[in-house]
């Protein structure tokens, strides 16, 4: 199957510094989903992007669909002791019966 | 404003033993989805609904069944559990259309062990 390879697989920041994390795949998706999970929770959906080249905002993070349509980036700015949890992105090719395959998570911790 | 309810919380099974995770939603989706999370992976689909009165296999199908009982509820229930099945389970839903095939709501899961 489709394989998604997120990176870094963890990281540890300081409160008010910025983070990247990207996800990146061996093959071309149409759709990529970013989704923030809290411990004991269910994810949380941040940003859908479908266009290569798109980047869209949801308050302090921006996510870019990348123009090679294979990879695909999670920007946080100033970041907060609430940003902890694991970031997953997800990526949806074309075609009919094609379902989201999900990366194996960044985990953010922030140190106040 | 529930969202998407997942019962139970927590199950501890024996080997062989069969159980059914129940899942309803209030937000009138057509979509509903099984996922499993496992240590250090990401969700992986187990099976999908479309619409009431059907359902798809997803990824990893083996040793579970769903039913969706109407377009609130979708329930996965394993037959005889084994141990390769202890992990947290999602359920999530996504309107139509555009979201046909993209969870947008998911359940806080069922962490399920089996020994």
């Amino acid at each position: 199957g489709q394989q998604l390879n997120q990176s870094p697989q963890s990281m540890f920041i300081q409160e008010g510094e910025d983070v990247s994390m990207n996800c990146t795949s061996s093959s071309i998706f149409n759709t990529w989903l970013w989704y923030k999970q809290e411990p004991g929770e269910g994810p949380v959906l941040l940003i859908a992007l479908y266009k290569a080249g798109e980047l869209t905002s949801n308050g302090r993070l921006t996510a870019q669909f990348g123009i090679t349509r294979k990879d695909s980036f999670l920007n946080i700015s100033a970041s907060i002791p609430s940003d902890v949890g694991i970031y997953f992105c997800a990526g949806q090719s074309r075609g009919a019966g094609n379902m989201l395959t999900f990366g194996g998570g960044t985990r953010l911790m922030v140190k106040p | 404003n529930a969202g998407v309810t997942q019962t139970p919380k927590f199950q501890v099974l024996k080997t062989g033993q069969s159980m059914t995770l129940q899942c309803a939603q209030d937000m009138n989706h057509n979509s509903m989805y099984w996922y499993r999370q496992d240590p250090g992976m990401g969700l992986r689909l187990i099976y999908y609904s479309a619409s009431e009165g059907t359902t798809d296999k997803g990824e990893v199908p083996n040793g579970y069944n769903v039913s969706r009982l109407n377009k609130r509820e979708f329930s996965l229930r394993l037959e005889s559990a084994a141990p390769s099945q202890t992990s947290v389970y999602f359920c999530a839903s996504s309107e139509a259309g555009t979201w046909s095939r993209q969870p947008q709501h998911f359940g806080d899961g069922t962490r399920l062990s089996i020994l």
